[in-house]
């Protein structure tokens, strides 16, 4: 079965420290990777998927299929990058879109 | 405002009772989807249409269901509902169905007491 983890419920840095939000996946064929963000009173909105290879907001995800993980990385957190960040992904063609539980994310000054 | 939409923004009800969520996606897309958002659970994926099909489905309880309109609304109705049905039901819409940037709704609160 496919499924998405996120083994953080929350991560908490100072500005400036790197940050790295865990996401790990099951499936056993091809995945497609994504990462939704939601920020305060915003909706859920895709930040980045690793096909596009493409840094947003100066975050940048690398899917390593030996390890199953696509975890999101930001090199100097800025206080405005607190939210909730939840990993997803598409099995195959089953039309299905998996969500992780999410990780919030918490920027302190 | 041309974003989803979904109505209504919250509700309350009572136990074995009946409930319709509506959500009206974005102009121009045809893809709806439904989520769950349960206290301390993520998002749980319930199904999915594709201009008026049902394309995928989730772990949807058989007392839910859904379709899509031929004006692209969805409706998702909840029946003979049960406390632990309280949740967060969201509604997403994207252009098709192989186009993953989900526009996602605010969110339709349920409360069963």
């Amino acid at each position: 079965a496919q499924r998405v983890t996120q083994p953080e419920k929350l991560l908490s840095v100072f500005k400036g420290a790197p940050v790295e939000l865990k996401c790990n996946y099951s499936y056993s064929g091809s995945p497609e990777l994504f990462w939704y963000v939601q920020y305060s009173r915003q909706r859920l909105q895709l930040l980045l998927r690793h096909i596009s290879r493409e840094s947003i907001k100066g975050f940048t995800a690398d899917l390593n299929k030996g390890e199953t993980s696509f975890h999101l990385k930001k090199p100097f957190a800025q206080e405005e990058d607190s939210a909730m960040y939840y990993c997803a992904l598409i099995a195959g063609n089953t039309g299905k879109l998996i969500f992780g539980q999410g990780t919030t994310l918490q920027v302190k000054p | 405002d041309s974003g989803v939409t979904q109505t209504p923004k919250h509700l309350i009800t009572a136990t074995g009772q009946r409930v319709t969520l509506r959500c009206s996606p974005r102009s121009g897309d045809l893809s709806v989807y439904w989520y769950q958002q349960s206290l301390d659970q993520g998002l749980q994926f319930l199904i999915h249409y594709y201009n008026g099909e049902e394309r995928a489905k989730g772990n949807i309880l058989e007392r839910f269901s859904a379709q899509q309109f031929p004006d692209l609304h969805s409706e998702l109705n909840l029946s003979s509902l049960e406390l632990g049905d309280s949740a967060l039901y969201f509604c997403a819409s994207s252009v098709t169905f192989r186009s993953w940037e989900l526009f996602f709704g605010e969110g339709s609160r349920l409360t069963v007491l």
